[in-house]
């Protein structure tokens, strides 16, 4: 595809659902980011991605969120027992940067939770 | 860690006129700064980028600006048209064995015709 590519674009989800969320990053891009953006706020590290190296999940909220990238490509972002403060965009990203490198990041359109 | 903070909030612009969004950030180890424009419902994006080793970039009506010693940065927008409005987000990132972006709160932009 052209661009990063994200689904479900909407998501509802009664508390206590376990959610997941697809990332299709652009094809030979080594780099891949979730963010999380809450309403009126700029985008929030959550994980990053290095092929299927997951090397920083720092910003991951709780225990009960989990992202995979098994082969270096397509990346889900998994949410346990959801609950009201999830509510948010998860944008993921991908990039050509590696290691010290800088470059532009490219967003999908996001999944936006709302859990009830 | 790196914090980012961003201002105004809200800008409201004639169109024709400039606008300016300012940043400061915490870290001075931080080395690359993008800006990324993000219309209502739509994926931010790229819109302009500067490293710390330059002290101002321009692309047509964008340019910004790098305050290192300050640790400040700022987008210039000249000529502002509708097409304009957005909210936009600079970013700071202090690579640490990758690009790790930290955002400001972002700035809505309001262009009037």
């Amino acid at each position: 595809g052209a661009g990063v590519s994200q689904s479900p674009r909407y998501k509802v989800a009664k508390r206590g659902q376990d959610v997941a969320l697809r990332c299709d990053p652009i094809s030979g891009h080594v780099s891949l980011f979730w963010y999380q953006q809450a309403l009126g706020q700029g985008p929030e590290f959550l994980t990053y991605f290095q092929n299927e190296a997951q090397l920083d999940k720092s910003g991951l909220p709780s225990d009960r969120f989990f992202a995979e990238r098994p082969e270096g490509s397509v990346s889900t972002l998994k949410i346990q027992r959801t609950q009201q403060e999830d509510s948010a965009v998860y944008l993921c990203a991908s990039s050509l940067a590696r290691g010290f490198d800088t470059g532009e990041l490219f967003f999908g359109e996001g999944s936006r939770l709302t859990v009830l | 860690g790196e914090n980012v903070e961003q201002h105004p909030s809200t800008l409201s612009v004639q169109e024709g006129d400039s606008a300016v969004i300012k940043c400061t950030y915490s870290d001075s180890a931080s080395n690359y700064f993008p800006w990324y424009k993000q219309e209502l419902g739509k994926r931010p994006q790229l819109i302009i980028d500067i490293r710390s080793n330059v002290g101002e970039k321009k692309d047509q009506r964008i340019a910004v600006t790098l305050n290192k010693t300050a640790k400040h940065f700022s987008l210039h927008i000249t000529e502002t048209q509708p097409e304009d409005s957005a909210v936009y987000f600079c970013a700071a990132s202090m690579n640490t064995g990758f690009q790790k972006l930290v955002f400001g709160t972002g700035t809505r932009l309001l262009v009037s015709p």
